[in-house]
């Protein structure tokens, strides 16, 4: 167990419709990344978050949007949803935001679009 | 551009040793090794740092060779339990940006009694 929680564990939206993903990070971990994984691919960089504010993104467009609380908590927000959302999607915590250091996952969020 | 991984997939009996091979064409900061099993998330193995320094799993070993931008993952006397997904991810700069990894496609590794 890492201490990184996700919610839901599962959901089924719409095309078009909107989500928001959840994650709590471990006790010390003050920075929070998130995946994207694709059936049979690896996980995808989506962006991070450091101080409640976005530290860096991955190649994912505008409509992927997140937050991060005082707590280090964070959310991650898609809108307008297209089929090819479907995917687990992760949150890894680590304590800096520093490539030295190891970034723990969550249990993920399965996320279909219909 | 992601990292490439070699195999693509093994097959082990118990007892058996693997070594599952990462490269990159980008110079690497450090290098950080996960196991994903099916339906889980991905746990951390190992992570490697440019200079020499290395965090991880006890039983478990690791390479990297800077000049070339590659690193080994080695698994000796491989239990049941060592099966699954291994995926490496790569940093390729030493800050003032967000350090998220990029992931190669991952080696199915599979350990039969």
């Amino acid at each position: 167990e890492t201490g990184v929680t996700q919610s839901p564990t599962h959901l089924i939206k719409t095309r078009g419709q909107q989500v928001t993903l959840r994650c709590s990070s471990q006790s010390g971990h003050n920075t929070v990344s998130w995946y994207q994984q694709a059936l049979g691919q690896g996980p995808q960089f989506i962006f991070q978050y450091y101080r409640e504010e976005e530290n860096g993104r991955g190649n994912f467009p505008p409509r992927f949007s997140g937050l991060q609380f005082p707590n280090y908590s964070s959310e991650l927000n898609v809108n307008a949803l297209e089929l090819d959302d479907s995917a687990l999607y992760l949150c890894a915590s680590s304590r800096r935001t520093d490539g030295r250091y190891e970034q723990y996952f969550g249990p993920g969020t399965r996320l279909t679009v219909t | 551009q992601q990292p490439v991984q070699s195999p693509q997939a093994v097959i082990l009996r118990e007892g058996e040793d693997a070594v599952i091979n990462c490269s990159s064409s980008k110079a690497l900061y450090s290098v950080h090794w996960y196991r994903q099993k099916h339906g889980e998330a991905p746990v951390f193995l190992m992570i490697l740092l440019k200079g020499g320094e290395q965090k991880g799993h006890e039983k478990i070993s690791a390479s990297f060779n800077e000049k070339k931008q590659q690193s080994s993952l080695y698994l000796t006397a491989s239990q049941l339990s060592y099966s699954g997904t291994y995926f490496c991810g790569t940093v390729s700069h030493s800050g003032g940006g967000a350090d998220g990894l990029t992931f190669g496609k991952g080696t199915h590794l599979i350990i039969q009694p």
